[in-house]
């Protein structure tokens, strides 16, 4: 069926360190991938996404990789920051229709001082 | 300013209670759609819309239904509300979703919604 697979469900790094969010899709036609942060209170927003004709994408401190083959998608943050501690998703369309948006479990990123 | 908003954002109702949350958005986005986040599970999709009257399933529609009468709304209907359907529940709008086009979600801030 239908899925993304997000790994890991948590995550710690020490201030200055890089992240690194990874996830996995079944439906080798998706061709947007799109990656949110959500803050505490809110809902989630936008941070960067990328198409499938383009192997990464960077925006200054965060940069998304694909790995078409392997159906595999990651979200790199460096240099972290405090105000990087959120919850991350990643999301593909759905294959039984493009309308339809799959979303990872979500990965709760911690920045340790 | 651009934005999706949520009415209300906290509802603690009973068993059986028919509730309506209500979505608006300003940014004449086709594209709406409705998610609850659960521990664990993520955001799953409940149900979206592609425009005026054309709605249609996301991942779990069950004890939900949603109409589209005007571009700009988007009600989330629980007419027999159950404890399982305690969630927090988001809508998000977007230009439709086309190849080549970016497809940003732009999500309201949440309703809280308790089923005892």
């Amino acid at each position: 069926g239908e899925n993304v697979e997000q790994h890991p469900s948590t995550l710690s790094v020490q201030e200055g360190d890089s992240a690194v969010i990874k996830c996995t899709y079944s439906d080798s036609a998706s061709n947007y991938f799109p990656w949110y942060k959500q803050e505490l209170g809110k809902g989630p927003q936008l941070i960067i996404d990328i198409r499938s004709n383009v192997g990464e994408k960077k925006d200054q401190r965060i940069a998304v990789t694909l790995n078409k083959t392997a159906k595999h998608f990651s979200l790199h943050i460096t240099e972290t920051q405090p105000e990087d501690s959120a919850v991350y998703f990643c999301a593909a369309p759905g294959y039984s229709s493009a309308s339809k948006i799959i979303f990872g479990s979500g990965t709760r990123l911690s920045i340790r001082p | 300013e651009a934005q999706v908003t949520q009415n209300p954002r906290y509802l603690i109702t009973v068993t059986g209670k028919k509730l309506t949350v209500t979505c608006s958005q300003n940014m004449n986005h086709e594209y709406m759609s409705w998610y609850r986040q659960d521990p664990g599970l993520g955001l799953r999709q409940i149900y979206y819309s592609m425009n005026v009257e054309v709605t249609d399933k996301g991942d779990v529609p069950e004890g939900y239904k949603v109409s589209r009468k005007e571009k700009r709304n988007f009600p989330l209907i629980l007419e027999s509300p159950s404890p399982n359907q305690t969630s927090l529940y988001f809508c998000a709008s977007s230009h439709y979703y086309t190849s080549g086009s970016r497809y940003e979600q732009y999500f309201g801030p949440g309703t809280r919604l308790t089923v005892t």
